[in-house]
């Protein structure tokens, strides 16, 4: 079974700064997705972005970058000129390329990342 | 718009007392998931249904249900709540035909107490 370990149950960061999340996943298989969430107080989950295993060029979406490092199974967001509204909980997740149809959106989740904006 | 709707927002009962959680989407997606999400914990995945096929995880206690009518609408029934049970209830949908792109769209979840 997959695992995804987020070590970091709090952060913070002040506005305009660049803040990194850590993720570690562990899993036998060499074909699978991992996935970036933000939970807003709100409680609705946002992806955020999303890295496949076999592309070695690290995904990005605006000020959200990802460090993936297949070998040591790391999967860390940096978010840059962090904003008020980027104060959320933060979840990494892992899917498997190899699950059948009916498992395409199962998602196995990290314990979560609280992240503090002070302005 | 919404796309996945949950309803209600907060819902509390009582202790052994029946409760129905409910969902609906207008994705028109194959596949609906019920997560349990635990105070500062993962959500958890409790079952999914793609189409009419349910699939059930191997925790998942016998103490929830889950039926889904029609495409649009999934229900989550808890037959006897206990106190563990209290938690955030999330409803997700996904299309189910695309295995390298899948996406999730959730709703903004059920805030279930049990008193």
């Amino acid at each position: 079974a997959q695992t995804v370990t987020q070590s970091q149950p709090e952060m913070s960061v002040q506005e305009a700064e660049t803040v990194t999340l850590s993720c570690t996943y562990d899993t036998s298989e060499s074909d699978y997705y991992l996935f970036w969430y933000k939970q807003p107080p709100s409680r609705q989950m946002i992806l955020v972005i999303r890295q496949e295993a076999y592309k070695q060029q690290n995904a990005t979406e605006n000020r959200f970058s990802v460090n993936f490092q297949k070998a040591a199974k790391s999967f860390s967001l940096k978010i840059s000129d962090s904003q008020l509204g980027d104060a959320a909980m933060y979840f990494c997740a892992y899917r498997s390329a190899n699950a059948g149809g009916t498992s395409y959106g199962k998602l196995t989740f990290g314990q979560g990342t609280i992240l503090t904006v002070h302005p | 718009d919404a796309m996945v709707i949950q309803n209600p927002r907060y819902q509390v009962t009582q202790f052994g007392k029946p409760v129905t959680l409910s969902c609906s989407q207008t994705l028109n997606h194959n596949v609906m998931y019920w997560y349990q999400q635990k105070s500062s914990q993962a959500p958890k995945l409790l079952f999914h249904y793609y189409d009419k096929d349910f699939n059930n995880e191997a925790d998942t206690p016998d103490n929830f249900q889950s039926r889904r009518p029609n495409t649009s609408f999934c229900f989550l029934d808890i037959r006897s709540p206990g106190l563990g049970d209290a938690a955030m209830y999330l409803c997700a949908t996904s299309r189910g035909t695309d295995r390298s792109n899948e996406k999730l769209f959730f709703g903004s979840g059920t805030q279930l107490s049990v008193l």
